[in-house]
């Protein structure tokens, strides 16, 4: 398996446009995580999915947030508008029993 | 809600010394599971050591082991043999998982973090 897949692996965007975060998670896998990092805050959960289904989406910090598990093998983190404080890492993360798995992680840069 | 703490943010020890990580939790569960994550420059997070609430024994992993104590909401990783790929962004994390048939569901919450140097 090809690991938890994660694209775009950075983003430059301008303040005021919509961003995209793609996230493929390992197959058979039915608990999806998305996390951001900053040097400030660490490792925060923003949400998570199991079944396709969010469970726990209160590490959301905005309305400008968004997350959407449509299937089993996909996932999207969406900010409507972006802002510069917005500028993290943002990982996503993926298991069935056990660990995590991490994907490679976007590096987001709001100008 | 659970919380991990790490209260150590940057740590350095030798090329081949032992060094130990400090990691506490707070919960009122019994069953959970506790990770050491590693985050190298590259940015991966990889998987270091897991422990399971419910097994008294420290789990073991090469150079990597643990101390757990359950009691005191406690859980210290010690490097043994320091090497410089060890160097690192260090993880504690907590999970409560929630069992349901063919596998099981729990948030994964981690801690700030701990910055380990191993100089030569």
């Amino acid at each position: 398996d090809a690991g938890v897949i994660q694209s775009p692996r950075h983003e430059v965007t301008e303040m005021g446009q919509e961003v995209t975060l793609r996230c493929k998670p390992i197959s058979g896998h039915n608990s999806l995580f998305w996390y951001r990092q900053t040097m400030m805050r660490g490792l925060e959960l923003l949400i998570y999915f199991n079944n396709n289904v969010p469970i726990d989406d209160s590490g959301m910090p905005e309305d400008r947030f968004s997350a959407k598990m449509p299937n089993a093998s996909f996932s999207t983190l969406k900010i409507q508008p972006s802002e510069p404080r917005d500028s993290a890492v943002y990982f996503c993360a993926s298991r069935w029993t056990g660990e995590a798995f991490f994907g490679q992680g976007t590096r987001l840069t709001v100008v | 809600a659970q919380t991990v703490t790490q209260s150590q943010p940057e740590m350095s020890v030798q090329e081949a010394e032992t060094v130990t990580l400090s990691c506490t939790y707070d919960t009122s569960e019994s069953n959970y599971y506790l990770f050491w994550y590693k985050q190298p420059p590259s940015r991966q997070m990889i998987l270091v050591i897991r422990q399971e609430a419910y097994k008294q024994q420290n789990a073991t992993e090469n150079r990597f082991s643990v101390n757990f104590q359950k009691a005191a909401k406690s859980f210290s990783l010690k490097i043994s043999d320091s090497q410089l790929g060890d160097t690192a962004m260090y993880f504690c994390a907590f999970m409560k998982p929630r069992f349901f048939y063919g596998g099981s569901q729990g948030n994964l919450i981690f801690g700030k973090g701990t910055k380990l140097s191993v100089k030569p």
